[in-house]
């Protein structure tokens, strides 16, 4: 069974600081990856994915994304962490079979930006 | 109103109470989701509608029930629930079923069981 793992379960950072945000995943065959942040008191919104291709992939609000196949992980990166990235971003991978419009959740990063 | 909204955006109920949470998707999709965010837990997929047909029931307990009368609509209907089910009930829309087509999320609905 595919599942992912954030090992970090709160991050804080100061403004204008770089970020990375560790995802590791388990899936047997390609995984389709995919970063979400929800900020409080909303729903999730999609900031990338991965499907194939290129293995560095660009989002929205300035994030990207690095797919290493060697180590299984999926992390995200911004260079310059603004206080509006408050919020927590959950790492998922879609199931490429059969039952191909499930997706598996992380338990999520909690990004802290101090001013 | 645009996008996907979800009524109430609050819910406080005993154990013995009926109620039901309401989505509506702006967007045009055919497919729609039911997901449980629990604290500490990773999100959970509940079902997935496919015009309007239901694909998926997660193994989810029956005191949960959810209907779908048109692309547009879905709703879950609560009974007897327990206080483990506590958690934030998040409706998700998409193009069409499979992952290929971004899910777009609503706000969510905090469930309270007293």
């Amino acid at each position: 069974a595919q599942s992912v793992t954030q090992p970090d379960i709160h991050i804080t950072v100061s403004e204008g600081a770089s970020l990375e945000l560790r995802c590791n995943y388990s899936y047997g065959a390609t995984p389709y990856l995919f970063w979400y942040v929800q900020s409080p008191g909303q729903g999730l919104q999609l900031l990338l994915k991965y499907f194939s291709g290129d293995t560095l992939v660009q989002g929205i609000k300035g994030f990207e994304a690095e797919f290493k196949r060697s180590q299984s992980s999926f992390n995200l990166r911004k260079p310059s962490v603004h206080w509006s990235d408050a919020a927590e971003y959950f790492c998922a991978v879609g199931d490429s079979g059969g039952s191909n419009y499930k997706l598996t959740f992380g338990k999520g990063t909690l990004l802290t930006v101090n001013p | 109103e645009t996008g996907v909204t979800q009524t109430p955006r609050h819910l406080v109920m005993g154990m013995t109470n009926k109620k039901s949470l309401k989505c509506e998707q702006h967007l045009g999709h055919n497919a729609m989701y039911w997901y449980k965010q629990s604290a500490k837990k990773p999100l959970e997929l509940m079902f997935v509608y496919s015009l309007e047909e239901r694909v998926e029931n997660n193994s989810v307990p029956s005191r949960f029930s959810p209907e779908c009368p048109n692309s547009s609509h879905l709703f879950l209907h609560l009974h007897t629930l327990q206080p483990e089910d506590s958690a934030l009930y998040l409706c998700a829309s998409s193009q069409e079923r499979g992952i290929y087509n971004e899910q777009f999320f609503g706000p969510g609905t905090r469930l309270t069981v007293l």
